[in-house]
């Protein structure tokens, strides 16, 4: 059971590059998220999905863009990177359903610089 | 909105000493409230949760965290610590109940050190 793949795991874009960043999950849960994370400064929630083609902004989602096609993919996208956009990024999910509790289950994460 | 502040961000403590790792939130709802680790290089890993009922909560590898509704403070301890502990704590809030979709507010990280 691999739970929550993200690929790649690490990533060097030249500013004004574009790139995907790719997250898979076998949980069969329904919500899905990006967070990316900085030193000091905790996680932040770019985007998420409560389902299949529904997403929704969090509260960093400024130069990034997400779709959800299916329950399992939730890939998150970067059209012009940006030095700002040197992190670590997560992608999680949750069971918020029936009997979910909120608890995230989180990949490995993909750390991405933009030089 | 809701904010978690994590008051220490590092932590240096020796090999079976006891540890207190502070976390405060703010929340004008009622709150479900989490405690992850992370060991370097790796993803987030659950320690623990408190949902509802008892306001003792305990987690995996002998954590503990307890719910204090009117210091709004969700502490994590351990009795003892070993060399393995090292590792980065983060404690997290989200909406009760079914409005906030799981979202996850972190505080900003504690770093533990455990000093042989």
């Amino acid at each position: 059971n691999a739970g929550v793949t993200q690929t790649p795991k690490f990533r060097i874009l030249k500013i004004g590059q574009s790139m995907t960043l790719q997250c898979a999950q076998d949980m069969n849960h329904n919500y899905m998220y990006w967070y990316r994370q900085d030193p000091g400064m905790g996680l932040k929630l770019i985007y998420y999905s409560v389902g299949a083609g529904i997403t929704d902004k969090g509260e960093v989602p400024n130069g990034y863009n997400v779709s959800r096609s299916t329950t399992e993919d939730f890939p998150l996208r970067l059209e012009l990177a940006a030095p700002s956009q040197t992190s670590v990024y997560f992608c999680a999910t949750s069971n918020r359903g029936r009997g979910g509790t909120g608890e995230l289950f989180f990949g490995e994460g993909s750390r991405l610089t933009v030089l | 909105a809701q904010s978690v502040t994590q008051l220490d961000s590092q932590v240096p403590v020796f090999e079976e000493a006891p540890v207190e790792l502070r976390c405060n939130y703010s929340s004008s709802v009622s709150v479900y409230l989490f405690w992850y680790v992370q060991y370097p290089n790796q993803g987030l890993q659950l320690l623990l949760k408190y949902l509802s009922g008892s306001t003792l909560v305990k987690g995996i590898n002998g954590f503990e965290a307890e719910f204090n509704k009117s210091q709004t403070s969700f502490h994590l301890r351990k009795p003892s610590v070993h060399i393995s502990d090292t590792a980065e704590y983060f404690c997290a809030v989200s909406t009760a109940g079914g409005t906030s979709y799981g979202k996850l507010t972190f505080g900003q990280g504690t770093i533990l050190t455990v000093h042989p």
